[in-house]
């Protein structure tokens, strides 16, 4: 069964910093893309950033470009997100999704990241 | 402001047809294929039409996609209350070089 569980988010402050993992498994985390989308309070699903399987292609958000940065360990299985020059508009429900069939097969249940002082 | 274009909500009763359309442009719905995600109450999105018409293992066959130029659509038949939820469609975009998603579609069950 495939699995993606997020975690790292919380509570940070206007031009703070966090990081935020997703854990996968059940499947062979090695050979596909995957990617993070954000959802804010209330708003519709907007797309951050992809990041292929062999770390050679990536992809940001304009709104994001310049801030954050995906990586990830395929080693150990985990997709990250890195969040800096944090802005009160980065609020939001973060899930990492696989990129399967081009499309986003399979989601993770999302960490919230709010950014207030 | 999204960059695919769905009508905010729809409403249908129970065992009707309802369609939630979905409109992009040449470098998104165009030329890529179009997926169809559900989201119910306080969940995670689910990922319910692929490949313009295709249905993941699971989803049941009420559930259809299509796709004409640079329009989508989705066609619930036989309305059940369970599927009131938020729909979005969404599609890789070329020119943005990112998956570009319509702002969502409330269904409301009456």
């Amino acid at each position: 069964e495939v699995q993606l569980v997020e975690s790292g988010g919380g509570l940070v402050q206007p031009g703070g910093s966090l990081r935020l993992s997703c854990a996968a498994s059940g499947f062979t985390f090695s050979t596909y893309s995957m990617n993070w989308v954000r959802q804010a309070p209330g708003k519709g699903l907007e797309w951050v950033s992809f990041i292929n399987s062999r770390t050679s292609t990536i992809y940001y958000a304009d709104s994001v470009k310049g801030r954050f940065t995906i990586s990830r360990d395929n080693a150990k299985n985990s997709l990250y997100l890195q969040m800096n020059s944090l802005r009160t508009e980065d609020t939001a429900v973060y899930y990492c999704a696989r990129w399967g069939y081009d499309s986003l097969d399979y989601w993770g249940q999302g960490t919230l990241v709010t950014v207030s002082s | 402001q999204s960059v695919l274009t769905q009508s905010p909500s729809a409403s249908g009763t129970p065992g009707q047809r309802v369609t939630i359309s979905c409109s992009g442009s040449s470098s998104n719905i165009g030329s890529n294929t179009v997926n169809w995600y559900q989201q119910l109450p306080g969940t995670a999105p689910k990922l319910l039409i692929n490949n313009n018409n295709e249905r993941p293992s699971g989803v049941p066959d009420r559930f259809s996609g299509s796709k004409s130029g640079t329009s989508a659509s989705l066609a619930i038949s036989g309305l059940q209350s369970e599927d009131e939820a938020d729909y979005y469609c969404a599609a890789w975009d070329d020119s943005l070089n990112g998956v570009v998603f319509g702002g969502g579609t409330k269904l409301t069950v009456l």
